[in-house]
């Protein structure tokens, strides 16, 4: 069935360093790829997001890079600030024009030490 | 900015119990959504609703759940007889018409059942 891993489970900086989170899916046919944010006791938000027909989206310092061929997608988080740690989730989806349902992965447990 | 907003934050009930989770999704969306977290463990699809109707349902989504618009705001979710296994977080999201592949999450009720 539909499934996406996501790797590393949790995840340790310095500030002003670079994070990255990886995931992986398995429905071919997956065509809408977001991340979402997850502060506690706050749901999910979604920070940047990607379709398959682009390779690479950016925003500030937030970057998303898609392989279709392999099938992984990856988050980038450029000079970490403290307030960037929380709980990140990837997801996949088959869009159809209308409703999709989002497969998500396990969730990276992001902390950014001063 | 708008957002979804969802009722209560918390529940406790005792098994075999019904209980209803309530969602307000933005206010022009027409796609609304159901996940639940299992503590620890990913974010799960439960089920899709348009146009009055369930669009999409997961095989979790059993006879023991339904939902419901019952008015041009609310989106309720039921379980009828609940089970141990029923204890989560329960995200409701919507979308809206334009961009309908970004899903706008509320902060969740988290339920327990005894």
């Amino acid at each position: 069935g539909e499934n996406v891993e996501q790797h590393p489970s949790t995840l340790s900086v310095q500030e002003g360093d670079s994070a990255v989170i990886k995931c992986t899916y398995s429905d071919s046919a997956s065509n809408y790829f977001p991340w979402y944010k997850q502060e506690l006791g706050k749901g999910p938000q979604l920070i940047i997001d990607i379709r398959s027909n682009v390779g690479e989206k950016k925003d500030q310092r937030i970057a998303v890079t898609l392989n279709k061929t392999a099938k992984h997608f990856s988050l980038h988080i450029t000079e970490t600030q403290p307030e960037d740690s929380a709980v990140y989730f990837c997801a996949a989806s088959r869009l159809s024009g209308g409703y999709n349902k989002l497969i998500f992965g396990a969730g990276t447990r992001l902390a950014v030490h001063p | 900015e708008p957002e979804v907003t969802q009722t209560p934050s918390h529940q406790v009930t005792q098994m075999g119990q019904e209980v209803i989770l309530r969602c307000v999704p933005i206010s022009n969306h027409l796609y609304f959504y159901w996940y639940r977290q299992i503590l620890g463990q990913k974010v799960e699809f439960l089920v899709s609703f348009y146009n009055n109707e369930i669009s999409e349902k997961s095989e979790i989504f059993d006879d023991q759940f339904s939902v419901e618009r019952p008015d041009g705001s609310n989106f309720t979710l039921k379980i009828r007889s609940t089970k141990l296994e029923d204890s989560a977080m329960y995200f409701c999201a919507s979308s809206g018409v334009i961009k309908y592949e970004t899903q706008y999450f509320g902060p969740g009720t988290r339920l327990l059942v005894l």
